[in-house]
Parts: structure tokens; C-alpha cells; sequence
């Protein structure tokens, strides 16, 4: 079954701790993104991989950090999380950037920074 | 500044009617647009979508509209049914997808 897996699904943790949310992906995708949804504010990108070693920042960069050394994964790490990044996270993968590719999506990580 | 915007946030039909879903955008080089369904709990799901070349696309209940010269596009579900309600995100593509706010559809019995 085509799917995009994210870990875990809940996350609580506290300020300054660094974390790491796993994503992957079965499809052989070359296009992973990660996103993050909050209130009045819809789904925002904040990191996205056009293929093995190729990263670039989305629209909501700060804070994050991404790595893709295998085709599959695309791990989305916080380094120093803050309260701020408390937020429902989505990783997403499709075959191409462009076009009228459908975007396949995880089922989402519910982060709380205390 | 906002690309795709939903100035929607929300939007309630009775079960059986048509239910209409709007998304304008402002940058005239995205080529693509496409409608994603979403559910409390699970992730968004691929609904339907649009080349800019074209003016409808349509699959079973669910046909989206494309107006280029208004830079609008439109989701219509008809029959509505109560497996409908959900947040609905409107996306455009040129580099990257963006996305809307999103508008959620209450599918009143």
C-alpha cells in the first residue's frame, strides 16, 4: 500500500530539547516536503527535498532543520524547540515537484513545546 | 501576501444540495490547481485538480472550475453527502505547492 509514514504521532516536550520527527515514504518519490498547519494560518511549508541531498527552505524555515541521505526519509529536526513551534506537522511526498502531481500525506505529528 | 486565498472559513448545505467552494489567487504563472479533502485526526487526501489550460474538470460528484481571467477557481459537490464534511484546502503549483487556508464544510442532515 502507497503510504507516507510519520513518528511519532504525539509528541509533548520541553523547551531547548532537541527532537526529531521521521518521515517516510514507499512510493520512490523524489519530491518530500514538510508542512505545518495552525488555526486561521492553513497548511505553511517549511522545508522541502527535490531528491537525495537536495533541500530547500519553504515558506516557514526558522527553527527547523531537514536531511534527506536516502530517497525514502526525510527527518524533520528541531534543534532547540520553542513554544512556538507548537503546531500539527504533515510530511508529504509526490513523484515530481510540479505539474499535476498529487501530493501524498502522512498522517500528521501533534507537537506541544512546553 | 497570501497566493491562494480561501476567504471562506467556513460553509454549511443541507445533505443533497450542491455544496460550492471558492479559492482566488493572484499569481497568473501557476499551472496547476488542486483541491484537497481533509479530515480531523489524518492527513489531507488528493481530491481533484485542474491543468490551467482548461475551464472544468470533473470526477463523479466533485467538479472543479477554473476561471483564468478572474483568477478564481471553484469546487462544486453535489450531490453534497454527510462523508463530505471536512476542511477543503485549495493549492496552486508553479515551483512548489501552495496552499489556502482552507474552508470546512459542515454537511447539515
Amino acid at each position: 500500500e502507497a503510504q507516507v509514514t510519520q513518528n511519532p504521532r504525539y509528541l509533548i516536550t520541553v523547551t531547548g530539547k532537541k527532537l526529531t520527527v521521521t518521515c517516510s515514504q514507499n512510493m520512490n518519490h523524489e519530491y518530500m516536503s514538510w508542512y505545518r498547519q495552525d488555526p486561521g494560518l492553513g497548511l505553511r511549508q517549511i522545508y522541502y527535498s527535490m531528491n537525495v541531498e537536495v533541500t530547500d527552505k519553504g515558506d516557514v524555515p526558522e527553527g527547523y532543520k531537514v536531511s534527506r541521505k536516502e530517497k525514502r526519509n526525510f527527518p524533520l529536526i528541531l534543534e532547540s524547540p520553542s513554544p512556538n513551534q507548537t503546531s500539527l506537522y504533515f510530511c508529504a511526498s509526490s513523484l515530481t515537484r510540479t505539474g499535476n502531481t498529487e501530493a501524498f500525506f502522512g498522517q500528521g505529528t501533534r507537537l506541544t513545546v512546553v | 501576501d497570501q497566493q491562494v486565498k480561501q476567504n471562506s472559513p467556513s460553509l454549511s448545505v443541507q445533505e443533497g444540495r450542491i455544496s460550492i467552494l471558492n479559492c482566488d489567487y493572484t499569481n497568473s504563472m501557476f499551472d496547476y490547481f488542486l483541491w484537497y479533502k481533509k479530515y480531523p485526526a489524518e492527513g489531507p487526501t488528493f481530491l481533484i485538480s485542474i491543468s490551467s489550460i482548461k475551464d472544468k474538470n470533473e470526477d463523479g460528484r466533485f467538479t472543479v472550475f477554473l476561471n483564468k481571467s478572474a483568477k478564481h477557481l471553484s469546487l462544486h459537490i453535489v450531490p453534497s453527502q454527510p462523508g463530505d464534511s471536512a476542511v477543503y484546502f485549495c493549492a496552486a503549483v508553479d515551483d512548489k505547492i501552495i496552499f489556502g487556508k482552507g474552508t470546512r464544510l459542515h454537511i447539515l442532515p
